[in-house]
């Protein structure tokens, strides 16, 4: 079965730029969205189809997929960027998570 | 407003039966499937498995497939999960999520959330 694969944690000083990587086989002929989660709360989507970002999601925010790896990049990362986030593909019929990264600023 | 609504907490014992729901709202109910997903205390995003309210057609994960099972009543916009037999391994936070609607799957994402219901199983 397609797995996708987050690093556990990733830390970043605020005003700096975060990287959160996902890894899977031949990511980059997929699409990859991107969840951020913060404690108590429900899912929220910040990327979709790699790069785009949904109305009232901060420029900050950003993506790129390639060969085997996605990534999410929060420029300028603030405090309230901190949460958990998720990369999410599809595989024939079925959706794929990663396993998580836990940012902390 | 896209809305989507879930049933409050449930707290059943092993071997019981339980059918929460996902009331949506604001969007056409028929053109977007609804998607359920678990997280277990401490832990990740799971999908357990999808369905097209427009013809109740589903797709599970081979992870839940033998347990659970997905359903909608389109004169109301609800969509339900049921198990017919709990076990405490059930006991987690699930979340409906409404997919959007790109003609290539592959493009597909999760715009909109419920705001998670809480199961406990326990004896």
């Amino acid at each position: 079965s397609y797995e996708l694969t987050q690093p556990p944690s990733v830390s970043v000083s605020p005003g700096q730029t975060a990287h959160i990587t996902c890894s899977g086989d031949k990511l980059g002929d997929k699409y990859t969205s991107w969840y951020q989660q913060k404690p108590g709360q429900s899912p929220v989507v910040v990327i979709y189809q790699d790069s785009k970002r949904p109305s009232g999601i901060p420029e900050r925010f950003s993506g790129s997929n390639s060969g085997n790896t996605a990534t999410l990049i929060i420029s300028g990362t603030q405090p309230l960027d901190e949460a958990d986030y998720y990369c999410q593909a599809w595989d024939d019929h079925t959706v794929i998570f990663g396993g998580g990264t836990k940012l902390t600023v | 407003e896209v809305q989507l609504v879930q049933s409050g907490v449930e707290v059943k014992k092993p071997g019981e039966s339980l059918r929460m729901s996902c009331q949506a709202s604001g969007y056409t109910f028929l053109n977007y499937w609804i998607t359920w997903v678990r997280q277990m205390p401490g832990r990740g995003l799971e999908w357990m498995g999808r369905i097209d309210p427009g013809d109740s057609s589903t797709k599970y994960s081979p992870s839940f497939q033998d347990h659970i099972t997905i359903s909608v009543d389109k004169s109301v916009s609800i969509a339900y999960l049921h198990w017919n037999s709990l076990k405490a391994s059930d006991s987690a936070v699930y979340y409906c999520a409404r997919v959007t609607r790109e003609l290539l799957r592959l493009e597909r994402s999760l715009d909109y959330w419920g705001q998670g219901t809480l199961l406990i199983v326990s004896s």
